[in-house]
């Protein structure tokens, strides 16, 4: 059963901070992995997919990698702002089945 | 573009009540679609999934069921609302076909709290 770790669970940081939140898979059979954001109360928005085959990928101030063979993945944010605050999950899709499965995710907040 | 949308926002229901929570997804055919619940504290749980009409699959034993209508229209039901379904609901839809190794996009969500 593959389990997705997220770590650290909440991270409080002041603004314009470099950041990494990790997150660690137990079953290196996977198609890709994704990360979101959450924001209170409010569904979820797509920032990074890699697939199995790539090891990183990047958008804007966000930059994602992942090692597949290690089972693990890191979400790096370069100078971090105050609307960067909210849930960041990560996901990876299983080779079988068409499944997204979860890990609990980390709450950032961002001081101005 | 592609839209989704989910309704209601916000529901609160008895114990015993039935549920119908409903999503439809606008701008692109043949979509794949999920049904997830986020409890408090918690990662999102797969309950349902579909890839196509009347094609449901399901990811938990549960007192829930969906069902897909028509192509873009999914459908989250319970006959019986118990204590333990209090959540935040969410939809969601992936390209389909091949498209499952696409982003999945989501809603607003439901939360629903059962009294």
């Amino acid at each position: 059963k593959q389990e997705v770790t997220q770590i650290p669970a909440a991270l409080s940081v002041p603004e314009g901070e470099n950041l990494v939140l990790n997150c660690s898979f137990t079953d290196s059979a996977i198609y890709n992995l994704q990360w979101f954001r959450q924001d209170p109360g409010k569904g979820l928005t797509s920032l990074l997919l890699i697939q199995s085959s790539q090891r990183e990928q990047t958008s804007g101030r966000l930059n994602a990698s992942l090692d597949k063979s290690s089972g693990r993945s890191t979400l790096y944010i370069a100078a971090s702002q105050p609307g960067d605050s909210a849930t960041y999950l990560c996901a990876v899709l299983m080779e079988y089945g068409n499944k997204l499965v979860f890990g609990a995710g980390t709450i950032l907040r961002v001081k101005s | 573009s592609q839209t989704i949308h989910q309704w209601p926002a916000t529901l609160v229901q008895p114990v015993g009540s039935p549920l119908s929570l409903e999503c439809t997804v606008e701008g692109t055919s043949n979509p794949n679609l999920y049904w997830y619940r986020q409890a408090a504290g918690r990662g999102l749980q797969l309950l349902f999934y579909s890839v196509g009409i009347g094609q449901i699959s399901s990811e938990v034993p549960q007192n829930l069921s969906a069902s897909r209508p028509q192509d873009r229209q999914f459908i989250l039901s319970s006959k019986k609302l118990l204590l333990s379904d209090s959540g935040f609901y969410l939809c969601a839809w992936s390209p389909g076909g091949d498209g499952y190794n696409q982003p999945q996009h989501f809603g607003d969500g439901t939360r629903l709290s059962i009294l």
